[in-house]
């Protein structure tokens, strides 16, 4: 198993821009999340999906898109890149309700996010 | 509001010591409780959790942590601290709206020294 991937690991963008960082896992995981990472912040969690076809959003939604229309699929757009949504963005994956619902998420590797 | 409170930004402590990164939480509600390690350039791995049941959790690498529910506290301890202990370690909860949602703590730093 691969478990969590994340593309691209590194990503400098123009205030304005628009991107897709990408996450999949191979584990058939009902949950995914988006998360980033600020210092001293902890993870805020950004979106989160129960399964495909169903998104919700997190603490920080604004600024940010996703969708979920496979199981091991979970993109996160930003839309108009702006400097405050430089961070670390973290995609994580976990078991759903059917497995108890108190499963521990799996994370990718991150992607590194700089927007001048 | 829930909430996790880690208050110390950083923890040092001698190799073969023994070691322990305070938690706090504010739930409403069953608490569950999590903790998880990051390495440097890496994302976080679980350690261990508490549901319900025996107050002391045995998690991985020789980990374990401590729930003390009159105190609001589930604190992480090792034994014997090694070098390769060094990172960034995570307490988190889970928010009671369900659906897995995870609400971190900002994060202590442990450094190990030889």
């Amino acid at each position: 198993n691969a478990g969590v991937t994340q593309t691209p690991k590194f990503q400098v963008l123009k205030t304005g821009q628009s991107m897709t960082l990408q996450c999949a896992q191979d584990m058939n995981h009902e949950y995914m999340s988006w998360y980033r990472q600020d210092p001293g912040m902890g993870l805020r969690l950004i979106h989160y999906s129960v399964g495909a076809g169903i998104t919700d959003q997190g603490e920080v939604p604004n600024g940010y898109n996703v969708s979920r229309s496979t199981t091991e699929d979970f993109p996160l757009r930003l839309l108009s890149a702006a400097p405050s949504q430089t961070s670390v963005y973290f995609c994580a994956s976990s078991y759903g309700r059917t497995s108890g619902g108190y499963n521990e998420q799996f994370f990718g590797p991150g992607t590194r996010l700089t927007v001048l | 509001a829930q909430s996790v409170a880690q208050p110390e930004d950083q923890v040092n402590v001698a190799e073969g010591n023994p070691l322990t990164v305070k938690c706090t939480y504010s739930v409403s509600g069953n608490p569950y409780l999590f903790w998880y390690v990051q390495y440097p350039n890496r994302g976080l791995q679980f350690l261990l959790k508490y549901i319900t049941g025996d107050n002391l959790v045995k998690g991985s690498y020789g980990f374990e942590a401590e729930f003390n529910k009159s105190q609001t506290s589930f604190h992480l301890k090792k034994p014997s601290a090694l070098v390769s202990d060094s990172a960034l370690y995570f307490c988190a909860v889970r928010d009671s709206g369900g659906y897995n949602k995870l609400i971190f703590g900002a994060g202590t730093r442990l450094a190990v020294h030889p």
